[in-house]
């Protein structure tokens, strides 16, 4: 099995909202990632955790806020967001040294 | 520093035809280099990897790369395009000090004509 689950596919939320993006995989990675990618460029890392710990933020808005309750599971938290934080949201896991698996994507409109 | 470049924002290629999408890379070291391929509204697919070894890679839906250290380069090639390999395609290449951080190219549009 490698696939990567993503939930929900679409998410539209005002700029007060409080909302969650899921993913899981069981593939026994020990490394997960979220990326954002705007259309047509490429995916932009924001977090990654290797083992259950955050190894790199890459200086993302705290309005962003991820956890990683096991090994298979990785949430995103997301607040107060600004129209401009609108993308396709993409979720990974690798092993270490190889290739990543990705999420279908979660579509994240803010109005 | 860890970077790649795609030369080319969009590649046209006739069905039947063989195709090249080209990647450059700057790493100091032995690279650990990634093709991706990605369809609208999707997620990115893993293609094939180049790690060490034989320099011509084969992956999946027929794709193959060729690595070149001289040219520093990482070309995906396939012998004969189809309609449905029009997609998003995206080179990367693994950091070297922090082994989860990937660094990718700017993504080349593959059209293949009937």
């Amino acid at each position: 099995d490698t696939e990567v689950t993503q939930t929900p596919k679409h998410l539209v939320m005002g700029m007060t909202n409080k909302k969650s993006l899921k993913c899981e995989q069981h593939m026994g990675h020990r490394a997960m990632y979220w990326y954002k990618q705007k259309a047509k460029k490429p995916p932009e890392l924001m977090f990654v955790y290797s083992y259950e710990k955050l190894s790199i933020n890459e200086s993302v808005p705290s309005r962003f806020s991820p956890e990683c309750p096991n090994s298979s599971l990785l949430n995103l938290h997301l607040h107060a967001l600004q129209p401009e934080d609108s993308a396709l949201y993409l979720c990974a896991s690798s092993q270490v040294n190889s290739e990543q698996y990705f999420g279908p994507g979660t579509r994240l409109t803010v109005t | 520093a860890q970077s790649v470049a795609q030369p080319e924002d969009q590649v046209n290629v006739a069905e039947g035809n063989p195709l090249t999408v080209k990647c450059t890379y700057s790493v100091s070291g032995n690279p650990y280099l990634f093709w991706y391929v990605q369809y609208p509204n999707r997620g990115l697919q893993f293609l094939l990897k180049y790690i060490t070894g034989d320099n011509l890679v084969k992956g999946s839906y027929g794709f193959e790369a060729e690595f070149n250290k001289s040219q520093t380069s990482f070309h995906l090639k396939k012998p004969s395009a189809l309609v449905s390999d029009s997609a998003l395609y995206f080179c990367a290449v693994r950091g070297r000090y922090n082994f989860n951080k990937f660094y990718f190219g700017s993504g080349t549009k593959l059209n293949v004509k009937p």
